[in-house]
């Protein structure tokens, strides 16, 4: 079974300009989550969706957005980049149900100059 | 509001000896569940085991088990028989389990050498 795919793996981008970062999630799997991990914050939620709807939302600016299509694959939005939206981004992706573990991709690792 | 403590920034174990990687969490929820990830340097978090707040038995895999202490809050990780390749930062999470959601709140890790 293919595990959770992000794309794309690295990026440089400047102030101002907006960035789409996508996921596929482990086939099967209608959750998905995205985190920003930084080295100051640590790990932390921005968004769940499940089955096209967002079902939980962290505490980050409207700038961070997402969706997520009928095949489950999702895409992450962040406009305006700031500095400090440096990050790496992971995606992850479970089964429902309430024992079931989050899978994640490799990440994409966001630069911004 | 959940929060994960991890109070080791970094830990060092030679090979084959068991090390201890503490957790301790606090929640208001009577259901949740406790993960332990493995990040390599290489950054894509593998996940390693699980515990719910309602099961009896501490969780067990291969070489690692979960130390689930519920009346402390701690679910301590055992690495039984470290390897070089278990080098890398761990982390706790938890889960609450309202059954609609699946965020999970990380705590900030411990980086774990092992050495020959």
């Amino acid at each position: 079974k293919a595990g959770v795919t992000q794309t794309p793996r690295y990026l440089i981008k400047t102030r101002g300009q907006q960035v789409t970062l996508s996921c596929s999630p482990i086939s099967g799997h209608r959750s998905v989550s995205w985190y920003q991990q930084t080295p100051g914050q640590g790990l932390q939620f921005l968004f769940e969706y499940f089955s096209e709807t967002q079902r939980n939302k962290g505490n980050f600016p409207g700038r961070f957005s997402g969706r997520q299509f009928s095949n489950s694959r999702s895409e992450m939005n962040v406009s305006t980049l700031e500095l400090g939206d440096s990050a790496l981004y992971l995606c992850a992706s479970s089964s429902d149900g309430r024992n079931q573990p989050q899978h994640f991709g490799d990440g994409t690792r966001l630069s911004i100059l | 509001a959940q929060k994960i403590t991890q109070t080791q920034p970094g830990m060092f174990v030679q090979e084959k000896e068991a090390v201890t990687l503490d957790c301790t969490y606090d929640t208001s929820d009577p259901s949740y569940g406790l993960f332990w990830y493995k990040q390599p340097s290489s950054g894509e978090m593998i996940f390693l085991i699980y515990q719910g707040s309602y099961d009896q038995q501490n969780a067990t895999e291969g070489r690692y088990s979960l130390n689930f202490q519920k009346a402390r809050k701690s679910a301590n990780l055992v690495i039984s028989a470290s390897q070089l390749g278990d080098s890398a930062m761990y982390f706790c999470a938890m889960r609450e389990d309202t059954g609609t959601a699946s965020k999970l709140t990380f705590g900030t890790g411990t980086r774990l050498q092992v050495t020959l």
